[in-house]
């Protein structure tokens, strides 16, 4: 069963503006990662958050992580036709446990 | 400096059937986990090899299983294919010095009939 669940499942924004996806997850965990996928295909790591930051940037890529509230963000700003994708955040827990826990995903249209 | 690789692409199978999938980590990654991901859904986690041993293993039956060969890649069989397993199969390589830095691979479609 999927850990995570992303908010919202579908976007769809103007090149230019900013996106904003959300993500909540149901245990303690040791880091946070968000992933892009293109078409179905493979998993592009964006970036991963540890549970002791509150914040991190890379590049047009904003997360923020709320360990009391069990939910991230990834804001993408300044958006491109490129950035359209499906993206997933995955927590690795504190545990000894070694998976990734995906959520279902939001699906991010970027139109010209 | 060669990411994931992963073969085939593509595959059809008829239910009943075997499969084999394969994957070659990443350049100085030791570490393969195996993730299934059904259209629509984010990809689930069937499990991971480190040593040539099974590490970790998720909620999938004993027709999964694998292998890690001593040069750190490994194979996905599944035996007695159903419908369901019909799905993107994705291979994940990481370094036991930097245990949650992933790469992915780019899947395998298998598609069973």
């Amino acid at each position: 069963s999927q850990q995570g669940e992303e908010d919202p499942q579908a976007l769809s924004i103007q090149e230019g503006e900013n996106a904003t996806m959300n993500c909540s997850y149901k245990t303690s965990i040791n880091n946070l990662q968000w992933y892009r996928q293109n078409s179905g295909r493979g998993l592009v790591h964006l970036i991963l958050i540890r549970s002791n930051e509150r914040e991190k940037h890379s590049g047009r890529l904003r997360v923020t992580l709320d360990t009391s509230k069990k939910s991230s963000s990834l804001l993408i700003t300044a958006s491109r036709a490129a950035d359209t994708a499906s993206y997933f955040c995955a927590t690795a827990r504190m545990d000894s446990s070694y998976k990734l826990i995906f959520g279902s995903g939001t699906r991010l249209l970027v139109r010209p | 400096d060669a990411g994931v690789t992963q073969s085939p692409t593509h595959l059809i199978k008829t239910r009943g059937q075997q499969v084999t999938l394969r994957c070659s980590p990443k350049s100085g990654h030791d570490t393969v986990s195996w993730y299934q991901q059904a259209l629509g859904q984010g990809p689930q986690f069937i499990f991971q090899y480190y040593e040539e041993e099974e590490r970790q293993r998720g909620n999938f039956p004993d027709r999964f299983s694998g292998h890690q060969f001593p040069n750190y890649s490994s194979e996905l069989n599944v035996n007695a294919l159903l419908l369901g397993d019909s799905a993107l199969y994705l291979c994940a390589s990481s370094s036991s010095r930097d245990r949650y830095g992933y790469t992915f691979g780019s899947g395998t479609r298998l598609t069973v009939v």
